[in-house]
């Protein structure tokens, strides 16, 4: 079993829809949570964190955490066809500070 | 603020020779990851530095090294290149832990 799982799509959404992307972990010893955006060729771009239980939000994005069903989801309101990218969910547990990446989502926002 | 930085952007090698790999973290983040990033396989961390000391290593041979220097910057070294090593290396810097933030990356091929 991965640590981090991520389907890897592609998600295909209408320009203005709410993409919503999905990951779960095993560790249940991970205590933070992290969505970066990478577009082909470029390095991944941190997007938003979260670390408690709930919802985060930030402009169009939105994270939510839980930690009882080992969740991690990201919704885009409004989505663009800039959007389109590939979204990595990552967790790092209490005692260390590397990051575990699932292998990704490709987001295609159509006009 | 000036981003992580990440020298060179590309370098090829042949089999058996050695690669360096040098990055320089936001000013002010004492913490360096390296992470490496090949096709198919999604990111995979490989080093951790912190104050100079190396905190964490990913499943790697040891032919895979680095070192931080006293100014926090990072050199990744690979000894006796395989064409399997062919992919992006990404650096990323944190402060204390927090939010990790990605350079450029270098992309290694070898030949």
């Amino acid at each position: 079993q991965k640590e981090v799982e991520q389907n890897s799509g592609p998600l295909s959404v209408p320009e203005g829809a709410i993409a919503s992307l999905n990951c779960t972990y095993s560790d249940r010893g991970s205590q933070s949570f992290f969505w970066y955006r990478q577009y082909s060729g470029k390095s991944p771009e941190l997007i938003m964190f979260i670390y408690s239980n709930g919802d985060k939000e930030d402009g169009r994005f939105t994270a939510q955490l839980n930690k009882a069903s080992q969740y991690v989801s990201l919704l885009i309101r409004d989505s663009q066809p800039s959007d389109s990218a590939t979204y990595l969910c990552a967790a790092r547990s209490y005692n260390t500070d590397k990051l575990i990446f699932g292998t990704g989502t490709r987001l295609q926002v159509f006009p | 603020e000036a981003g992580v930085t990440q020298s060179p952007t590309h370098l090829i090698k042949t089999r058996g020779q050695q690669a360096t790999l040098r990055c320089s973290p936001i000013s002010g983040h004492t913490s360096v990851y390296w992470y490496q990033q090949a096709l198919g396989l999604g990111l995979q961390f490989l080093l951790w530095y912190d104050e100079g000391e190396e905190r964490n290593r990913g499943n790697f041979p040891p032919r895979f090294s680095g070192r931080q220097f006293p100014n926090y910057s990072s050199e990744l070294n690979v000894n006796a290149l395989e064409l399997e090593d062919s992919a992006l290396y990404l650096c990323a810097s944190s402060l204390e832990g927090y939010e990790q933030y990605f350079g450029p990356g270098t992309r290694l091929t070898v030949t």
